[in-house]
């Protein structure tokens, strides 16, 4: 089956310092991947996508994730976390030739001053 | 660009009575609009997939007589939730997309959600 995993529910950081949301994937053929934010009662925004190209991938915000074929993972970093970074964070996954998106779990950023 | 809304963003009705939300892309024809259920601290669940004059496609396991889906146009879907029962209470995300003249769809575009509660 088709799935995404993100394996911490969340994921607590000081400002100012570099953090990691963790996403690994179980698709067949070469899929899109996608990290979207989302802020309390409100929809998702998307932040950014890999398709093709260069495995390190930047977005809004700050963000940039890396596309890890061999390890299928598509980590959301960004160099220096503030405190507005906290939020509800998903990746999702578009198996090719489909327009259905997997999600994963979620993972809760806390960026604490 | 790429905007999609939602209406109403919150909602609470009796038990036995419907509700219908909108989906609308503000800047975009749609050629595919999605509805997602939300659980408290929960991932999105696809409900169903949508495309403009046809009937939406059902995820296994949800009730297509209980959740109406009606894509009337390239830029507005509606979601009914028919004899709304405590359970049905939800959040209710929309998201609309495109495909490209090779047939590649874009990334998918959210609404801000709605928030249903029934009593």
């Amino acid at each position: 089956a088709q799935s995404v995993a993100q394996p911490e529910d969340q994921v607590n950081v000081a400002e100012g310092n570099p953090l990691t949301v963790k996403c690994t994937y179980s698709v067949s053929g070469n899929p899109y991947l996608f990290w979207y934010v989302q802020y309390p009662n409100r929809g998702l925004q998307f932040l950014l996508k890999y398709i093709t190209g260069d495995n390190l991938v930047k977005g809004s915000y700050g963000f940039e994730a890396e596309f890890n074929k061999s390890q299928t993972s598509f980590h959301l970093k960004k160099p220096s976390a503030l405190v507005s970074d906290s939020a509800l964070y998903f990746c999702a996954v578009r198996p090719f030739n489909t327009d259905k998106l997997i999600f994963g779990t979620g993972t809760r950023l806390q960026v604490f001053p | 660009g790429a905007v999609v809304s939602q209406h109403p963003s919150w909602v609470i009705c009796k038990s036995g009575t419907s509700v219908k939300i909108e989906c609308r892309s503000l800047d975009f024809q749609a050629t595919t609009m999605f509805w997602y259920r939300q659980f408290p601290k929960q991932s999105l669940m696809l409900m169903a997939t949508s495309n403009e004059g046809s009937k939406a496609t059902y995820e296994q396991g949800v009730e297509k007589d209980k959740f109406l889906i009606n894509h009337a146009s390239l830029t507005l879907s509606t979601l009914t939730v028919t004899s709304a029962h405590p359970e049905d209470s939800s959040f209710y995300i929309c998201s609309a997309t495109t495909a490209d003249l090779a047939g590649y769809y874009n990334e998918q575009f959210f609404g801000p959600g709605t928030r249903l509660t029934v009593l």
